[in-house]
């Protein structure tokens, strides 16, 4: 069954660096998502991203977050200047169209641990 | 804005026990339900969804959940937990606005199977 992957499974970053997560999401599916969960709370949405633009985004995808699909596969997270607490897992997503009703397909998560 | 809200961060069952995971949800418009299941350093997999139509629906791993619009609810259960069952599980609701359908998720419920 395809599947979304995510790349590294653990990413450690001293505080201020740049990071950036890597997904591939499965292959057919038009929209994207990243999600996050810091240890013992829910998972919160990021941002959703369609059509080479981002169509939502949370209070907490600031300035110092960015999406990109640099090419027909990949969906990459970027983290400018990276703060402890961002100190999170972060989950890609994908699903095959729009309107609500459609699964989303998670990753296993890449684990990002600021120092 | 939609909300989700898991009754019970911890629940207990004994092997061959009747699972009940409790979720409401607030939405002032119908809307789409899923339960996901997350297993220790892994992903969220797809158990269930409900979109429209039977209210009753069945899923992998032989749970099921029920959607009464009347109690704003959509408890999973299970009749005869496996050990394999232990898991966290989480409920989530599709948000509707037309720019997006971003899911958003409550906190989660962990369950522990005891043999």
């Amino acid at each position: 069954e395809p599947e979304v992957t995510q790349t590294p499974s653990h990413q450690v970053t001293q505080m201020g660096q740049e990071v950036i997560l890597r997904c591939v999401p499965i292959s057919n599916h038009l929209y994207f998502y990243w999600y996050r969960q810091i240890l013992g709370q829910k998972v919160e949405f990021l941002v959703s991203f369609y059509n080479n633009e981002i169509s939502e985004k949370s209070e907490i995808f600031d300035d110092q977050f960015s999406v990109e699909r640099p090419d027909g596969s990949n969906f990459t997270l970027k983290i400018r200047s990276t703060k402890l607490e961002d100190s999170a897992m972060y989950f890609c997503a994908s699903s095959d169209s729009g309107g609500g009703n459609q699964p989303q397909h998670f990753g296993d998560g890449t684990r990002l641990s600021i120092l | 804005a939609q909300s989700v809200t898991q009754l019970g961060s911890h629940v207990s069952v004994s092997e061959g026990a009747l699972v009940l995971l409790r979720c409401n949800y607030s939405s002032s418009v119908p809307p789409y339900l899923f339960w996901y299941v997350q297993y220790p350093n892994q992903g969220l997999q797809l158990l269930l969804k409900y979109t429209t139509g039977a209210t009753l629906v069945k899923g992998i791993n032989g749970f099921e959940a029920e959607f009464k619009k009347s109690e704003t609810s959509f408890h999973l259960t299970k009749p005869s937990a496996h050990m394999s069952d232990a898991a966290e599980y989480f409920c989530a609701v599709s948000d509707l606005k037309s720019s997006g359908d971003k899911l958003t998720f409550g906190t989660g419920t962990r369950l522990a199977v005891r043999p």
